[in-house]
């Protein structure tokens, strides 16, 4: 399975936006770029994902390297309530499993 | 929309025990998968079903084993239990490939003691 890896934690102020980056540089061509968060207590949410191209939806974008071999989750504008744990997932068609890593540990600092 | 249903939240059983936790997906997700969170291991991918087969499976002991209805609910079994499979068990569901979101119950809380 092809491996990510992100920061261990975060920090960043409230309101202002946070940029979380992920290394998969031996993401293969059919490899799907999954971002998950998890809050205490919580299973893991489902924030964004994408193949190629960047991606936006109402919680944050993904912003893909042309090469694939990283990304970027952005939240536009951090609220004490994206406080949580990050991961970035390759997912495979074709082999339907999600891998997750440590993941990044984000503390939005009121 | 209703989300993905796990029972029970909680549960605690003695070692040499056997379990059986259930998921109901979201309706119209076919494939549902199970995953185990530890402290330590993190969140591991158990199995995954689809349209009742399984697809894939994770590097489990064959004490854990799952099976999917015809109405895509699953339930998973933990058979002879052992206080290492204490831990946080999740369900996930989605429409069909990796090319969509997953949904995640909000797990199944077990304690072996």
């Amino acid at each position: 399975d092809a491996k990510t890896t992100q920061p261990n934690s975060m920090e960043s102020n409230e309101e202002e936006p946070v940029h979380l980056p992920c290394n998969h540089s031996t993401i293969s061509g059919t490899d799907y770029i999954h971002w998950y968060r998890q809050l205490p207590s919580q299973g893991p949410e489902y924030v964004i994902h994408g193949l190629t191209s960047n991606v936006n939806n109402r919680m944050a974008s993904l912003a893909i390297a042309e090469d694939r071999k990283s990304s970027t989750l952005i939240l536009h504008r951090a609220t004490l309530r994206d406080a949580a744990v990050y991961y970035c997932i390759l997912a495979n068609f074709g082999n339907e499993k999600l891998t997750f890593g440590t993941g990044t540990r984000l503390t939005i600092i009121p | 929309k209703a989300g993905v249903t796990q029972t029970p939240r909680y549960l605690i059983k003695t070692r040499g025990q056997q379990v059986t936790l259930s998921c109901s997906p979201i309706s119209g997700h076919r494939s549902v998968s199970w995953y185990q969170q530890t402290p330590g291991q993190g969140l591991q991918f158990l199995f995954e079903y689809f349209s009742e087969t399984q697809r894939n499976k994770g590097n489990f002991p064959g004490r854990f084993s799952g099976r999917q209805f015809s109405n895509s609910r699953s339930e998973m079994n933990v058979s002879t239990l052992e206080l290492g499979d204490s831990a946080l068990y999740l369900c996930a569901s989605s429409l069909s490939t990796a090319a969509g979101s997953y949904t995640f119950g909000s797990g199944t809380r077990l304690t072996v003691v």
